[in-house]
């Protein structure tokens, strides 16, 4: 089955720098990588997304990278705040239907 | 309105006790699925669940058990509860179109088990 590897497992930047967190995945027939952000105490919830017919996507101060022929996948969030200290967390899945597989995830804190 | 619902939100048991957490979406999804998040806050695929078929993770002990009365629910039972058993348990909701899309969590439900 699909395994998803996240690194770094923790991530320190000062407010205004930017941040990258890499995944590798491993099961070739995976299209799907979504990005999600659980604050503490809370839900995950969805930043960005991409497929796997994209090479690239850009909301705003994030933007994800995907490169299907080396398998992994990139977060990178630009000017960071002290508002996106949270836990990251990438995911993959195959067909429609399938559960997402997530990475163990990466604690960024950003410090002002 | 809530789109993916779960209660209760804690839930502090004994050991050996049988327990339920129930979950619902208002989203219309086909799919439904329960996530297990522990303490190192790694979330992992418990199971899958769509009106045609049950996909079991195979490292889920059989005391686990999903129920779905209908498409809007899935409940999880858990059967003789154990220590190791404490942890978050998210239930989430996605639609199997053709493509893949976004899958909406619950708030969680924080199981203690002492």
């Amino acid at each position: 089955g699909e395994n998803v590897e996240q690194h770094p497992s923790t991530l320190s930047v000062q407010e205004g720098d930017s941040a990258v967190i890499k995944c590798t995945y491993s099961d070739s027939a995976s299209n799907y990588f979504p990005w999600y952000k659980q604050e503490l105490g809370k839900r995950p919830q969805l930043i960005i997304d991409i497929r796997s017919n994209v090479g690239e996507k850009k909301d705003q101060r994030i933007a994800v990278t995907l490169n299907k022929t080396a398998k992994h996948f990139s977060l990178h969030i630009t000017e960071t705040q002290p508002e996106d200290s949270a836990v990251y967390f990438c995911a993959a899945s195959t067909q429609a239907g399938t559960a997402l597989i997530f990475g163990k995830g990466t604690t960024l804190s950003v410090s002002s | 309105d809530t789109a993916v619902s779960q209660t209760p939100k804690y839930l502090v048991t004994q050991m050996g006790n049988d327990k339920s957490i129930k979950c619902e979406q208002n989203l219309g999804h086909d799919t439904m699925y329960w996530y297990k998040q522990d303490s190192k806050k790694f979330l992992k695929i418990m199971f899958s669940y769509n009106n045609k078929e049950l996909i079991i993770n195979e490292t889920v002990p059989n005391r686990f058990s999903p129920k779905s009365p209908d498409k809007a629910h899935l409940n999880l039972h858990i059967n003789s509860l154990e220590l190791g058993d404490s942890a978050v348990y998210f239930c989430a909701s996605s639609q199997a179109n053709r493509m893949n899309t976004e899958a909406f969590f619950g708030q969680g439900t924080r199981l203690t088990v002492v």
